[in-house]
């Protein structure tokens, strides 16, 4: 079965930093790129960030580009974000999600997991 | 700034059938492909349909997706509804000259009633 499970979330004060983590199973990991997408409480969905197969490629929505860094680790079936100098704004369930071979989009998303910042 | 615009709620009866539209604000929407997301209250998004009207194995065939050029705006259609289809839907796409942006719909709330 494929999966993907989110962990690594938690309260944090404004200025603060957390590092995600997603546990990839039941597929090729290092053959899709992967994303992590985003709900504030009671809003919409937003792509936040996203990587290619082999970590050779990141991209960064505008509003956390220079404080979250993405990354992954094959040999661990994992995918990370590295979440610094944290904001209010960013509270949020995050999503880690694997990228469609043909388009960006996603097929498999994970349960995600709750960042709140807050002081 | 590449945007895509859903109604904000629809509401049909069960057994009947709904279409949820996404328009895209510029360029042409046949251009990229379009993801469709279910999300049912208080649960993670799970993918209905993908590139334009391909459905993951496990979602009936009852949701389906289309794309209408002429408007520059993708659709959305279930049939045969259902109680448990009540959720939000979100349309999902990208613009041609930034790819790797995924760009969502605002949601769109179904009632079945």
């Amino acid at each position: 079965e494929v999966q993907l499970v989110e962990s690594g979330g938690g309260v944090v004060r404004p200025g603060g930093s957390l590092r995600l983590s997603c546990a990839a199973s039941g597929f090729n990991f290092d053959d899709y790129g992967m994303s992590w997408v985003r709900q504030a409480p009671g809003k919409g969905l937003k792509w936040v960030s996203g990587i290619n197969w082999n970590g050779g490629s990141t991209t960064y929505a505008d509003s956390v580009k220079g404080r979250f860094t993405i990354s992954r680790d094959n040999a661990k079936n994992s995918l990370y974000l590295q979440m610094n100098s944290l904001r209010a704004e960013d509270t949020a369930s995050y999503y880690c999600a694997r990228r469609l071979e043909a388009a960006p989009g996603t097929d498999v998303w994970g349960k995600g997991t709750t960042v709140t910042v807050s002081s | 700034n590449f945007m895509l615009t859903q109604p904000h709620s629809v509401s049909e009866s069960p057994g009947k059938t709904v279409t949820i539209s996404c328009t895209g604000s510029s360029g042409s929407i046949a251009s990229s492909y379009v993801q469709w997301y279910q999300q049912r209250p208080g649960s993670a998004p799970t993918t209905v349909i993908y590139e334009d009207n391909q459905r993951p194995s496990g979602v009936p065939d009852r949701f389906s997706g289309s794309i209408d050029s002429s408007s520059n705006s993708a659709s959305l259609t279930i049939s045969g509804l259902k109680t448990e289809d009540e959720a939000d839907y979100y349309c999902q796409s990208y613009h041609i000259s930034n790819q790797e942006n995924w760009v969502f719909g605002g949601g769109t709330k179904l009632t079945v009633l």
